[in-house]
């Protein structure tokens, strides 16, 4: 009974690289969440969607930021040229749908380093 | 504004309670969560309280909820070192169709042998 899964666990990128952040929901779940935790804050929503379809992205940087979630495959968080700012530990998380406790099961985290 | 505020820490003796609390934001959120986060870890759903409720509790955690003070608190009974972590509350957004988490700063609870 997979969890969900996020890959990598750790990526280092330099400055002006991109960055690729996967999320594997709990199976037979269709929304999938983006969240972002800086050192030593809480987590700050950044894009919620449904396969393919975004539904709320009211927390997503204007620029260099994207996300999808196709029909078949992994979610996808992209980070294009990173900044050191980028830094965080990013998190997703999945629920069946709008429906009963809205409970979000969240994955490990991917922690970005930009050097 | 959407700000959910916690204290910073807490430190207890083993054995102890603990209490974490948490102001909210929108006297309309339907519901209300705890996590709990480990060193190097993600986010483990501990519980929560739909807002026509006052009280929940689950073994040794008790859930309660001020709606009128927009207040939540977290009581831990015979707190064990293993409890030791980061607890985030935090409400359901609002409005339109999201369904984002608005999270707290979280609260370290440390707690002493």
């Amino acid at each position: 009974n997979a969890g969900v899964m996020q890959n990598p666990r750790h990526l280092v990128r330099r400055r002006g690289q991109e960055a690729r952040l996967r999320c594997s929901p709990v199976k037979g779940h269709s929304h999938v969440y983006w969240y972002r935790q800086l050192p030593e804050e809480g987590l700050k929503f950044m894009v919620y969607l449904q396969k393919e379809n975004i539904i709320d992205e009211s927390g997503m940087p204007k620029e260099r930021f994207s996300a999808e979630f196709p029909k078949e495959g992994p979610s996808i968080l992209r980070i294009q040229q990173v900044v050191r700012g980028d830094s965080a530990a990013y998190f997703c998380a999945s629920s069946p749908g709008l429906a009963g406790t809205y409970e979000q099961y969240f994955g490990p985290g991917t922690r970005l380093t930009v050097t | 504004g959407e700000d959910v505020e916690q204290s910073l820490f807490l430190s207890v003796r083993e054995g102890d309670s603990s209490v974490i609390n948490c102001t909210y934001t929108d006297s309309s959120s339907t519901y209300l969560y705890w996590y709990k986060q480990e060193p190097g870890a993600g986010l483990q759903l501990l519980t929560y309280i739909f807002s026509n409720m006052d009280m929940k509790q689950d073994q040794r955690l008790t859930v309660l909820l001020n709606k009128k003070d927009k207040h939540l608190s977290l009581r831990i009974a015979d707190t064990q070192t293993g409890d030791s972590a980061i607890y985030f509350c935090a409400e359901r957004g609002y409005g339109g169709a999201t369904n984002k988490l608005i999270f707290g700063t979280g609260t370290l609870l440390a707690v002493q042998p």
